[in-house]
Protein backbone atom coordinates (compact mmCIF):
# COMPACT_ATOMS: atom_id res chain seq x y z
CA UNK A 1 0.00 0.00 0.00
CA UNK A 2 1.18 3.65 -1.10
CA UNK A 3 1.30 6.11 1.37
CA UNK A 4 0.60 10.19 1.33
CA UNK A 5 3.61 11.48 -0.93
CA UNK A 6 3.64 15.36 -1.27
CA UNK A 7 5.77 17.07 -3.97
CA UNK A 8 8.04 19.33 -3.14
CA UNK A 9 9.74 18.96 -0.17
CA UNK A 10 11.22 21.73 -0.06
CA UNK A 11 10.44 25.35 -1.75
CA UNK A 12 11.40 28.77 -1.65
CA UNK A 13 9.13 31.70 -3.12
CA UNK A 14 9.25 35.55 -3.24
CA UNK A 15 6.34 37.69 -1.80
CA UNK A 16 3.54 38.23 -4.37
CA UNK A 17 4.87 35.22 -6.45
CA UNK A 18 2.20 31.77 -6.78
CA UNK A 19 2.87 28.28 -5.99
CA UNK A 20 1.57 25.10 -6.68
CA UNK A 21 2.08 21.80 -3.87
CA UNK A 22 1.06 18.41 -4.83
CA UNK A 23 -0.34 15.63 -3.12
CA UNK A 24 -0.91 11.97 -4.06
CA UNK A 25 -3.98 10.14 -1.67
CA UNK A 26 -3.19 7.24 -0.14
CA UNK A 27 -4.50 4.30 -2.75
CA UNK A 28 -8.00 3.96 -2.89
CA UNK A 29 -8.98 7.29 -0.43
CA UNK A 30 -10.87 9.04 -2.01
CA UNK A 31 -10.74 12.53 0.17
CA UNK A 32 -7.83 14.95 0.71
CA UNK A 33 -7.51 17.55 3.28
CA UNK A 34 -5.16 20.04 3.26
CA UNK A 35 -3.07 22.09 6.16
CA UNK A 36 -1.01 24.53 7.20
CA UNK A 37 1.65 24.44 10.22
CA UNK A 38 3.35 27.39 10.93
CA UNK A 39 6.26 27.12 12.92
CA UNK A 40 5.75 26.20 16.57
CA UNK A 41 1.94 25.38 15.88
CA UNK A 42 -0.51 23.08 15.22
CA UNK A 43 -1.52 22.10 12.12
CA UNK A 44 -4.50 24.38 10.79
CA UNK A 45 -7.19 23.34 8.07
CA UNK A 46 -7.20 24.84 5.02
CA UNK A 47 -9.77 22.61 3.12
CA UNK A 48 -11.07 19.57 2.07
CA UNK A 49 -12.32 17.72 -1.22
CA UNK A 50 -14.22 15.37 -1.88
CA UNK A 51 -15.06 14.04 -5.50
CA UNK A 52 -13.10 16.83 -6.92
CA UNK A 53 -15.25 19.48 -5.22
CA UNK A 54 -14.35 21.60 -2.12
CA UNK A 55 -16.63 20.46 0.79
CA UNK A 56 -15.45 21.90 4.05
CA UNK A 57 -13.14 25.01 4.12
CA UNK A 58 -11.28 26.62 7.46
CA UNK A 59 -10.32 29.93 7.85
CA UNK A 60 -8.29 30.96 4.52
CA UNK A 61 -8.54 33.60 2.25
CA UNK A 62 -9.51 32.95 -1.63
CA UNK A 63 -6.24 32.92 -2.52
CA UNK A 64 -5.61 29.41 -1.38
CA UNK A 65 -7.41 27.19 -3.80
CA UNK A 66 -7.23 23.77 -4.45
CA UNK A 67 -7.69 20.66 -6.82
CA UNK A 68 -8.71 17.44 -6.71
CA UNK A 69 -8.00 14.68 -9.69
CA UNK A 70 -10.24 11.77 -10.60
CA UNK A 71 -7.46 9.85 -9.73
CA UNK A 72 -7.02 11.42 -6.20
CA UNK A 73 -4.79 13.46 -5.79
CA UNK A 74 -4.46 16.99 -4.83
CA UNK A 75 -3.17 20.38 -5.67
CA UNK A 76 -2.64 23.01 -3.42
CA UNK A 77 -2.58 26.90 -4.82
CA UNK A 78 -1.41 29.96 -3.13
CA UNK A 79 -1.31 33.18 -4.56
CA UNK A 80 0.23 36.55 -3.94
CA UNK A 81 2.47 34.74 -1.62
CA UNK A 82 3.03 36.94 1.80
CA UNK A 83 5.78 36.19 4.13
CA UNK A 84 3.21 34.73 6.59
CA UNK A 85 2.80 31.63 4.48
CA UNK A 86 5.92 30.14 5.24
CA UNK A 87 5.10 27.04 6.73
CA UNK A 88 4.96 23.36 6.56
CA UNK A 89 1.96 22.24 4.17
CA UNK A 90 0.20 18.71 5.08
CA UNK A 91 -1.44 16.68 2.81
CA UNK A 92 -4.18 14.41 4.28
CA UNK A 93 -6.12 11.71 2.86
CA UNK A 94 -9.00 9.44 4.39
CA UNK A 95 -11.73 7.06 3.27
CA UNK A 96 -15.67 9.05 3.42
CA UNK A 97 -16.61 6.67 5.90
CA UNK A 98 -16.92 6.39 9.91
CA UNK A 99 -13.99 5.49 11.89
CA UNK A 100 -11.15 6.22 8.38
CA UNK A 101 -8.84 8.00 10.44
CA UNK A 102 -6.55 10.79 8.22
CA UNK A 103 -3.36 9.45 6.66
CA UNK A 104 -0.94 12.33 6.60
CA UNK A 105 2.26 13.00 4.21
CA UNK A 106 5.39 14.34 5.52
CA UNK A 107 4.71 17.89 3.65
CA UNK A 108 6.07 20.22 1.80
CA UNK A 109 8.07 23.44 3.23
CA UNK A 110 7.22 26.34 2.01
CA UNK A 111 9.59 29.51 2.68
CA UNK A 112 8.56 33.22 1.18
CA UNK A 113 10.88 35.43 1.22
CA UNK B 1 -16.61 26.66 17.54
CA UNK B 2 -14.03 23.87 18.58
CA UNK B 3 -10.58 24.73 20.36
CA UNK B 4 -7.80 22.50 22.36
CA UNK B 5 -5.97 23.48 24.62
CA UNK B 6 -2.68 21.34 25.27
CA UNK B 7 -1.11 22.38 28.97
CA UNK B 8 2.71 22.44 28.26
CA UNK B 9 4.77 23.48 25.50
CA UNK B 10 7.46 21.22 26.50
CA UNK B 11 7.38 18.72 29.19
CA UNK B 12 11.17 16.43 29.77
CA UNK B 13 10.63 12.79 31.62
CA UNK B 14 13.32 10.21 32.64
CA UNK B 15 13.64 7.07 30.19
CA UNK B 16 11.06 4.79 32.33
CA UNK B 17 8.80 7.29 33.95
CA UNK B 18 5.18 7.77 33.36
CA UNK B 19 4.16 10.40 30.74
CA UNK B 20 1.38 12.63 30.89
CA UNK B 21 0.43 14.86 28.19
CA UNK B 22 -3.00 17.29 28.92
CA UNK B 23 -5.45 18.12 26.47
CA UNK B 24 -9.00 19.91 27.12
CA UNK B 25 -11.06 20.68 24.59
CA UNK B 26 -14.40 22.47 23.99
CA UNK B 27 -16.36 21.54 21.48
CA UNK B 28 -20.74 22.33 21.32
CA UNK B 29 -21.83 18.75 20.40
CA UNK B 30 -20.09 15.01 21.67
CA UNK B 31 -16.47 14.98 19.89
CA UNK B 32 -14.12 12.91 18.68
CA UNK B 33 -10.48 13.23 20.08
CA UNK B 34 -7.35 11.98 18.43
CA UNK B 35 -3.73 12.22 19.68
CA UNK B 36 -1.18 12.84 16.63
CA UNK B 37 2.82 12.27 16.70
CA UNK B 38 5.23 13.89 14.68
CA UNK B 39 8.97 12.91 14.13
CA UNK B 40 11.30 15.43 13.05
CA UNK B 41 10.88 16.25 9.51
CA UNK B 42 7.66 14.22 9.33
CA UNK B 43 4.28 14.24 8.89
CA UNK B 44 1.72 13.35 11.86
CA UNK B 45 0.71 10.30 12.76
CA UNK B 46 -2.30 8.97 14.46
CA UNK B 47 -1.49 7.21 18.59
CA UNK B 48 -5.28 6.86 19.10
CA UNK B 49 -8.77 7.97 18.49
CA UNK B 50 -11.66 7.87 20.95
CA UNK B 51 -14.88 8.18 18.90
CA UNK B 52 -18.36 6.76 20.78
CA UNK B 53 -17.95 3.89 23.72
CA UNK B 54 -15.06 2.95 25.70
CA UNK B 55 -13.51 6.29 27.56
CA UNK B 56 -10.32 4.33 27.97
CA UNK B 57 -8.73 4.82 24.29
CA UNK B 58 -5.82 2.47 23.85
CA UNK B 59 -3.20 3.36 21.02
CA UNK B 60 -0.04 2.13 19.20
CA UNK B 61 3.75 2.45 21.11
CA UNK B 62 2.12 2.01 24.42
CA UNK B 63 0.04 4.83 24.78
CA UNK B 64 -3.37 5.26 26.13
CA UNK B 65 -5.90 8.03 26.70
CA UNK B 66 -9.06 8.84 28.79
CA UNK B 67 -11.66 10.62 27.82
CA UNK B 68 -13.11 12.30 30.66
CA UNK B 69 -16.41 14.62 29.60
CA UNK B 70 -17.14 16.01 32.77
CA UNK B 71 -13.32 17.24 32.68
CA UNK B 72 -13.45 17.84 29.13
CA UNK B 73 -9.96 16.59 29.23
CA UNK B 74 -8.64 13.54 26.91
CA UNK B 75 -4.71 12.90 28.56
CA UNK B 76 -2.14 10.84 26.99
CA UNK B 77 -0.29 8.38 29.50
CA UNK B 78 2.35 6.10 28.90
CA UNK B 79 3.20 3.89 31.77
CA UNK B 80 7.30 4.04 30.89
CA UNK B 81 8.67 6.35 28.61
CA UNK B 82 11.14 5.30 25.57
CA UNK B 83 14.00 7.37 24.25
CA UNK B 84 11.96 6.94 21.28
CA UNK B 85 9.24 8.41 22.52
CA UNK B 86 10.88 11.93 21.76
CA UNK B 87 8.90 13.66 19.14
CA UNK B 88 5.80 16.50 19.31
CA UNK B 89 2.49 15.53 19.97
CA UNK B 90 -0.64 16.99 18.93
CA UNK B 91 -4.19 16.57 20.30
CA UNK B 92 -7.26 17.19 18.11
CA UNK B 93 -10.87 17.77 18.11
CA UNK B 94 -13.92 16.79 15.66
CA UNK B 95 -17.24 17.05 15.74
CA UNK B 96 -18.18 15.11 13.12
CA UNK B 97 -16.23 11.84 11.19
CA UNK B 98 -15.59 12.83 8.12
CA UNK B 99 -13.82 16.11 8.61
CA UNK B 100 -15.73 18.56 5.93
CA UNK B 101 -14.40 21.08 8.86
CA UNK B 102 -11.39 19.53 9.54
CA UNK B 103 -9.51 18.62 12.76
CA UNK B 104 -8.65 21.54 15.39
CA UNK B 105 -5.47 21.03 16.43
CA UNK B 106 -4.00 21.93 19.78
CA UNK B 107 -0.18 23.92 19.94
CA UNK B 108 1.52 20.81 20.51
CA UNK B 109 3.52 19.23 23.48
CA UNK B 110 7.15 18.54 22.57
CA UNK B 111 8.09 15.61 24.65
CA UNK B 112 11.79 15.42 26.00
CA UNK B 113 12.98 11.97 27.08
CA UNK B 114 16.43 12.49 29.16
CA UNK B 115 18.17 8.78 29.86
Amino acid sequence: ETGVTQSPTHLIKTRGQQVTLRCSSQSGHNTVSWYQQALGQGPQFIFQYYREEENGRGNFPPRFSGLQFPNYSSELNVNALELDDSALYLCASSLRRENSPLHFGNGTRLTVT
Amino acid sequence: AQSVTQLGSHVSVSEGALVLLRCNYSSSVPPYLFWYVQYPNQGLQLLLKYTTGATLVKGINGFEAEFKKSETSFHLTKPSAHMSDAAEYFCAVSDRWGGADGLTFGKGTHLIIQP
